[in-house]
């Protein structure tokens, strides 16, 4: 097991709603990665996460934002919510000594209806 | 737009069989290419990360090879088993920091 843990498993939204979705990483792990895999895709990087701030964002709009907290736990927020926000979301954390091995969580499948 | 391309989408080979898949990534711009291996209902887990050109990377059965300049890389399986079916992700990282571009990933189902 990777030590990384996410709740929920699943969940099932309506357009427009907003959504959170958490993550814990092992203590230590100060950079936290969210990735978004839509059906038939690869894994998408959303943002990243150093000590509480950002630290890079991929192509995904305002709508789509985070909070890490001192405790190495962590939130996606997602607002709005599109039919086409339904998919797997993962999280990733890395130590600042091991910086190149990341350690996935299981995962969120979210459905947007 | 990066794109990181994996084949072939799946494969089903028989227990012991050996096999390998190919990641390719742009040639300009590296910092390190990933390997990951996703058993269903799991976590993705790290097999390989992957900086020099010509890098040879080896866990039990399992190795790859990078060749930056062409931009591409391959995964080997030797004598598959059972256990080794998964999706096998590839992930290209241009400036450090793990910032990823994935693959669609290989899946692999290897029967009895």
């Amino acid at each position: 097991e990777t030590g990384v843990t996410q709740s929920p498993t699943h969940l099932i939204k309506t357009r427009g709603q907003q959504v959170t979705l958490r993550c814990s990483s092992q203590s230590g792990h100060n950079t936290v990665s969210w990735y978004q895999q839509a059906l038939g895709q690869g894994p998408q990087f959303i943002f990243q996460y150093y000590r509480e701030e950002e630290n890079g964002r991929g192509n995904f709009p305002p709508r789509f934002s985070g909070l890490q907290f001192p405790n190495y736990s962590s939130e996606l927020n997602v607002n709005a919510l599109e039919l086409d926000d339904s998919a797997l979301y993962l999280c990733a954390s890395s130590l600042d000594s091991r910086p190149e091995t990341q350690y996935f969580g299981p995962g969120t499948r979210l459905l947007v209806l | 737009i990066l794109n990181v391309e994996q084949s072939p989408q799946s494969l089903h080979v028989q227990e012991g069989d050996s096999t390998n898949f190919t990641c390719s990534f742009p040639s300009s711009n590296f910092y390190a290419l990933h390997w990951y291996r996703w058993e269903t209902a799991k976590s993705p887990e790290a097999l390989f990360v992957m900086t020099l050109n010509g890098d040879e990377k080896k866990k039990g059965q399992i190795s790859a090879t990078l060749n930056t300049k062409e931009g591409y890389s391959y995964l080997y399986i030797k004598g598959s088993q059972p256990e080794d079916s998964a999706t096998y992700l590839c992930a290209f990282d241009t400036g450090g920091g793990n910032k990823l571009t994935f693959g669609t990933g290989t899946q692999l189902k290897v029967e009895l």
